[in-house]
């Protein structure tokens, strides 16, 4: 089984500036990836990022960065220079490469980037 | 064409009534997915298929039911709609190419009052 845990229910940042979406994960597997979803207010969910267990490197994609901490089970989202468009709910996810394969959810943090 | 089309885009419907929720894709992926959001919870899983003879339940399953009439085709029916059954629902796919990331629908938001 898999958890994901999102403590930050809101955030707030300004314009520009860089900001770092927390996530803890729990599993015993050793092969997994990690996801990050972008919900902007029209409800779609976007593919921002992926990591997967074995990777040495931290991914990027753009803007953002996740910051993998794999002894200590993070995978922070960092999104560099925020624009007003990042305002949104932001999700991390995990699956496992064995079995399932099922996402499975954080509960997301909303993150409003101001002028 | 969207490569997840969910339709309707937003429906309401009175408590006791059977309410059909379509889904089709055209990225030719086997394993598609229900889930429902609702504030707070993030996303739950309510059935997934890898293929169209393989349907299974997710978490939270009571209540709803499923059909896979064809690889690009799944449809989620809630039987008798409940005012709790109000959430946002999404419709996913995934395959290997992308680690099982999912490709979302934009999404269904269903109101039962």
């Amino acid at each position: 089984a898999q958890k994901i845990t999102q403590t930050q229910p809101g955030m707030f940042v300004q314009e520009k500036e860089a900001v770092t979406l927390d996530c803890t994960y729990d599993t015993s597997d050793q092969s997994y990836g990690l996801f990050w979803y972008k919900q902007p207010s029209s409800g779609e969910m976007i593919f921002l990022i992926y990591q997967g267990s074995y990777d040495e490197q931290n991914a990027t994609e753009g803007r953002y960065s996740l910051n993998f901490q794999k002894a200590r089970k993070s995978a922070n989202l960092v999104i560099s220079a925020s624009q007003l468009g990042d305002s949104a709910m932001y999700f991390c996810a995990m699956t496992l490469n064995t079995g399932f394969q099922k996402l499975v959810f954080g509960t997301g943090t909303r993150l409003l980037v101001s002028p | 064409d969207a490569d997840v089309t969910q339709t309707p885009r937003n429906r309401i419907t009175k408590t006791g009534k059977r309410i059909m929720l379509e889904c089709s894709q055209t990225k030719g992926h086997d394993r598609m997915y229900w889930y429902r959001q609702d504030p707070g919870l993030g996303l739950r899983l309510i059935y997934y298929s890898f293929d169209v003879k393989d349907i299974n339940k997710g978490e939270i399953s009571d209540g709803y039911s499923v059909s896979r009439q064809a690889q690009a085709k799944f449809s989620l029916s809630l039987e008798s709609a409940i005012p709790n059954q109000t959430a946002l629902y999404f419709c996913a796919t995934s395959d290997r190419a992308r680690h099982y990331g999912y490709t979302f629908g934009s999404g269904t938001r269903l109101t039962v009052v």
